[in-house]
């Protein structure tokens, strides 16, 4: 089955810019989403494809998707976006098609 | 606002069957996708499966020999049975909406119910 992975952790500054990759094998012809998932909570759903954001996700969230790479990055960032990401890709030619990444926990310092 | 709410059982000892039933307030069952996921304790995210109010379901092939789902209209709920549990099967089991135009990614989720399988 298909496979995503993400780095396991990463550290940013408050008010810097963090980027999380989730790798695939040609997962530039997929559509990517991504869901941030705070400690004791549901995930919540913060890109689908690949670059759209729902309504109430701030605009320092944002997404891109090219070749084996997706990349969440997250611009400006805040104590309170410190959180599990993961990605999760839906592969249509798979008898399990809805796939998650390995998760990345981004830790504000 | 739209709404998923998990219950049933908390713990189960092996062998026994895991029956979940997720209500949805805010948004009609029917027309859409409704899946489980879940996530053993400090793991990833793992999907069991999803139903349409037409019928139609598909599963995870790792589990698909011991579960099943279902759709009660009438009650705007669906529900989860897990057969002869065993404790991998320890998890949080979250309910979630199903959207996109394939069906493809979760919008919208329940809190998370925790489920431990102990003897």
């Amino acid at each position: 089955s298909y496979v995503l992975t993400q780095p396991p952790s990463v550290s940013v500054t408050p008010g810097k810019t963090t980027r999380i990759t989730c790798g695939g094998n040609n997962i530039g012809s997929k559509s990517v989403y991504w869901y941030q998932q705070k400690p004791g909570q549901a995930p919540v759903l913060v890109i689908y494809y690949d670059s759209h954001r729902p309504s109430e996700i701030p605009d320092r969230f944002s997404g891109s998707n090219s070749g084996n790479t997706a990349t969440l990055t997250i611009s400006r960032v805040e104590a309170g976006d410190e959180a599990d990401y993961y990605c999760q890709v839906w592969d249509s030619s798979s008898d399990h098609p809805y796939v998650f990444g390995t998760g990345t926990k981004v830790t504000v310092l | 606002q739209v709404q998923l709410q998990e219950s049933g059982p908390g713990l189960l000892k092996p062998s026994e069957t895991l029956s979940l039933t997720c209500g949805v307030t805010g948004d009609s069952i029917s027309g859409s996708f409704w899946s489980w996921i879940r996530q053993p304790p400090g793991k990833g995210l793992e999907w069991i499966g999803y139903i349409h109010d037409s019928g139609h379901t598909n599963f995870n092939p790792s589990l698909k020999s011991r579960v099943i789902i279902s759709l009660d209209t009438s009650k705007n709920q669906f529900s989860l049975k897990v057969t002869a549990v065993i404790p991998a099967d320890t998890a949080v089991y979250y309910c979630a909406r199903v959207r996109g135009g394939s069906a493809s990614y979760f919008d919208l989720w329940g809190r998370g119910t925790l489920v431990t399988v102990s003897s």
